[in-house]
């Protein structure tokens, strides 16, 4: 059975705060892992797809890394802003078959 | 725009009616992805077409859900004698040979 969890399952930071989330996925057989953000009443926003072991990638205060030798992904934001508020959702790609494999989102909260 | 569409955005229905939804997905994608996503938890992969072509069903779809891209352009997913069980988002990717998919804002299903 392929699982991808994701922690914490939710998260309220005052605005400025940095915080990090954590995505685990399995470490066989992988291709690539995607982070997405969703806020509500929009589409789903791809941040970042990440396919070598070690990668890291950044956008604007949004950076995430890579292990998949051990299967996990962190993703940060540096200065969270009450905009930064979503749930942000990892999906892990397994040999290439097109379809994803979400965990369960880490809703954020960021208070002004 | 030219993102990925979707229609309706909110669908209310009674139990055992049929619904039909439909995506556009980014001009000249060829990849299209249907998702369903419940309260709590990530979206589910159900299917995705290259072209027109159905290449692979999750075992979540059951006999009652069809889907169809004909021309492979647009896709409609077809739900018959829905259950309340059924009740959730329904979101639609498409991809264009890259590894990242572009989802639309999703249909909502309520199924009383």
């Amino acid at each position: 059975i392929l699982n991808v969890e994701q922690s914490p399952q939710s998260l309220h930071v005052q605005e400025g705060d940095s915080t990090n989330f954590t995505c685990s996925f399995p470490s066989s057989n992988f291709y690539a892992l995607h982070w997405y953000r969703w806020e509500t009443a929009k589409s789903p926003e791809a941040l970042f797809v990440m396919t070598l072991n070690g990668d890291e990638k950044k956008k604007g205060r949004i950076s995430a890394t890579l292990n998949t030798k051990e299967g996990y992904s962190y993703l940060y934001i540096k200065g969270s802003q009450p905009e930064d508020s979503a749930t942000y959702l990892c999906a892990f790609n397994w040999g290439n078959t097109g379809k994803l494999i979400f965990g369960q989102g880490t809703t954020l909260q960021v208070k002004p | 725009d030219t993102g990925v569409s979707q229609d309706p955005r909110h669908k209310i229905t009674k139990r055992g009616q049929n619904v039909t939804f439909r995506c556009d997905p980014i001009s000249e994608h060829n990849r299209l992805y249907w998702y369903r996503q419940t309260l709590g938890q990530g979206p589910e992969f159900l299917t995705y077409f290259q072209n027109e072509a159905q290449l692979e069903k999750s075992r979540l779809l059951s006999d009652r859900f069809s889907a169809e891209r004909p021309k492979g352009s647009f896709s409609t997913l077809e739900i018959q004698r829905t259950e309340q069980g059924d009740s959730a988002m329904y979101l639609c990717a498409s991809s264009g040979g890259g590894d990242t998919q572009y989802f639309g804002p999703g249909t909502r299903l309520t199924v009383l």
